[in-house]
């Protein structure tokens, strides 16, 4: 079973300093990895994805991912924060040889504070 | 968001009484998903669709039944609402059900069950 875990429920960081928002999954084989940012009162907006090749996947609005396959992580990331990046950011797995829906972790809600 | 309208935006209602939630899509995807959303929950998979009047039961479909008689529109009928049904819901299309192809979201419906 693909299963997906965020361990942070909030991170806090002050703008201009970078930031991280911690993904880790568990699948049978090889992973398809996505990173999905909600603003308020807005459905999700796709960030970026990770399907294969280069461990670094770069992706909208600066941010970028490091798929990490020894450690099972995807954390997302991004060099300078801006109080616009406030919101919930949620990332999702489905594995590379099945066809199935994917799986979404419960949430990070980042708040950037000026 | 462009190619996906949910309607209605919100709802209240009482319980006992049946519900129906539209998601229409303008893209001609194959696939469409319904989420929940709660917190500490993050999105959860109610019921998807692979074709017009083919689905499949989600994570949490108790509950919960859908219909698909056009490729543009996926209902979503609580059949006899519940408090715990209480919830803001998502539909999702993509082109394909697997392999490295991501979602594009609705904006929402927030169902409120009093």
């Amino acid at each position: 079973a693909q299963s997906v875990a965020q361990p942070e429920d909030q991170v806090n960081v002050a703008e201009g300093n970078p930031l991280t928002v911690k993904c880790t999954y568990s699948v049978s084989g090889n992973p398809y990895l996505f990173w999905y940012v909600q603003y308020p009162n807005r459905g999700l907006q796709f960030l970026l994805k990770y399907i294969t090749g280069d461990n670094l996947v770069k992706g909208s609005y600066g941010f970028e991912a490091e798929f990490n396959k020894s450690q099972t992580s995807f954390h997302l990331k991004k060099p300078s924060a801006l109080v616009s990046d406030s919101a919930l950011y949620f990332c999702a797995v489905r594995d590379y040889s099945g066809n199935t829906p994917l799986v979404f972790g419960k949430g990070t809600r980042l708040s950037v504070i000026a | 968001d462009a190619g996906i309208t949910q309607s209605p935006r919100h709802k209240v209602t009482e319980t006992g009484t049946p519900v129906t939630l539209r998601c229409h899509q303008t893209e001609n995807h194959r696939y469409m998903y319904w989420y929940r959303q709660d917190p500490g929950h993050g999105l959860r998979l109610i019921h998807y669709s692979y074709g017009v009047k083919d689905t499949d039961k989600g994570e949490v479909s108790d509950g919960y039944s859908v219909s698909r008689s056009k490729t543009e529109d996926f209902l979503l009928t609580l059949e006899s609402a519940t408090s715990s049904q209480t919830s803001v819901y998502f539909c999702a299309i993509s082109e394909q059900l697997g392999q490295a192809y991501g979602y594009t979201f609705g904006s929402g419906t927030r169902l409120t069950v009093v």
